[in-house]
C-alpha cells in the first residue's frame, strides 16, 4: 500500500511569510505528528492529531500550528517565518497500536532566505 | 526528563567492515521502549527495531543485530559485512510505554558512511 506522502518535497521562502505543508497518510491510519529535523536541533516532535484533534503539541511557539481533516490527512502551517525555521519536516502515520512504530514520509525541505 | 545520547556524529568504514552504532539512554520510567531509525538520503525515517525495557534478549536480524543492556542503559546496534547501501543516518529512539505514539525522544543521530 501506498506509504506517507508529504508535500512539496521542497520550497523556498522569505522571512515573514507563511507556509503551509501537507501530508497524506498510510491508508486506515488515523494518527499523524509532525517533526522537525534541523542540523543543530536534532528530531523535535512538533504534534499529533488523531481523528481530527490535537492530542499532544512540542515545546513550539504558536507560530507553528496544525490540522487534520476527515480524511486523516494532515497539514502543518509555520506563520512568520524566521530564518531558523529552515528544517526538513517529517510527517508520520501510525495505525494506531501503542507501540511507537511511525512510518515516515519523506519530508518537505523548507529553507527560509 | 528522558534522553538519548548517540556520542557517535559519524563514522566511516569499508565495505564488508564490521560496525557498531552506540546508544545510551536516560529516563526514570520502568517500562519503555527503545527504537533504532535509519535515514536514507532520500529522507523518511525507516524502522527497524522496537525493544521493550522488559525484554534484554538480543536480537539478529540479518547482518543487524542488537544488544540492549539495562545494566548500562544502552541499546547498540552492530552492521555485520557493511554494504554501500547501509550508508545513512541511524536514529536510536526512546518512549515510554504509556506516553504518545509519536513522543519519541530520539538521539542526534550518527552518519554512517560505506565506501566501496
Amino acid at each position: 500500500k501506498a506509504g506517507v506522502t508529504q508535500t512539496p518535497r521542497y520550497l523556498i521562502k522569505t522571512r515573514g511569510q507563511q507556509v503551509t505543508l501537507s501530508c497524506s497518510p498510510i491508508s486506515g491510519h488515523r494518527s499523524v505528528s509532525w517533526y522537525q529535523q534541523t542540523p543543530g536541533q536534532g528530531l523535535q516532535f512538533l504534534f499529533e492529531y488523531f481523528s481530527e484533534t490535537q492530542r499532544n503539541k512540542g515545546n513550539f511557539p504558536g507560530r507553528f500550528s496544525g490540522r487534520q481533516f476527515s480524511n486523516s490527512r494532515s497539514e502543518m502551517n509555520v506563520s512568520t517565518l524566521e530564518l531558523g525555521d529552515s528544517a526538513l519536516y517529517l510527517c508520520a502515520s501510525s495505525g494506531g497500536r501503542n507501540t511507537g512504530e511511525l512510518f515516515f514520509g519523506e519530508g518537505s525541505r523548507l529553507t527560509v532566505l | 526528563a528522558q534522553k538519548v545520547t548517540q556520542a557517535q556524529t559519524e563514522i566511516s568504514v569499508v565495505e564488508k567492515e564490521d560496525v557498531t552504532l552506540d546508544c545510551v539512554y536516560e529516563t526514570r520510567d520502568t517500562t519503555y521502549y527503545l527504537f533504532w531509525y535509519k535515514q536514507p538520503p532520500s529522507g523518511e525515517l525507516v524502522f527497524l527495531i522496537r525493544r521493550n525495557s522488559f525484554d534484554e534478549q538480543n536480537e539478529i536480524s540479518g547482518r543487524y543485530s542488537w544488544n540492549f543492556q539495562k545494566s548500562t542503559s544502552s541499546f547498540n546496534f552492530t552492521i555485520t559485512a557493511s554494504q554501500v547501501v547501509d550508508s545513512a543516518v541511524y536514529f536510536c529512539a526512546l518512549k515510554n510505554s504509556g506516553g504518545s505514539n509519536y513522543k519519541l525522544t530520539f538521539g542526534k543521530g550518527t552518519l554512517l558512511t560505506v565506501n566501496p
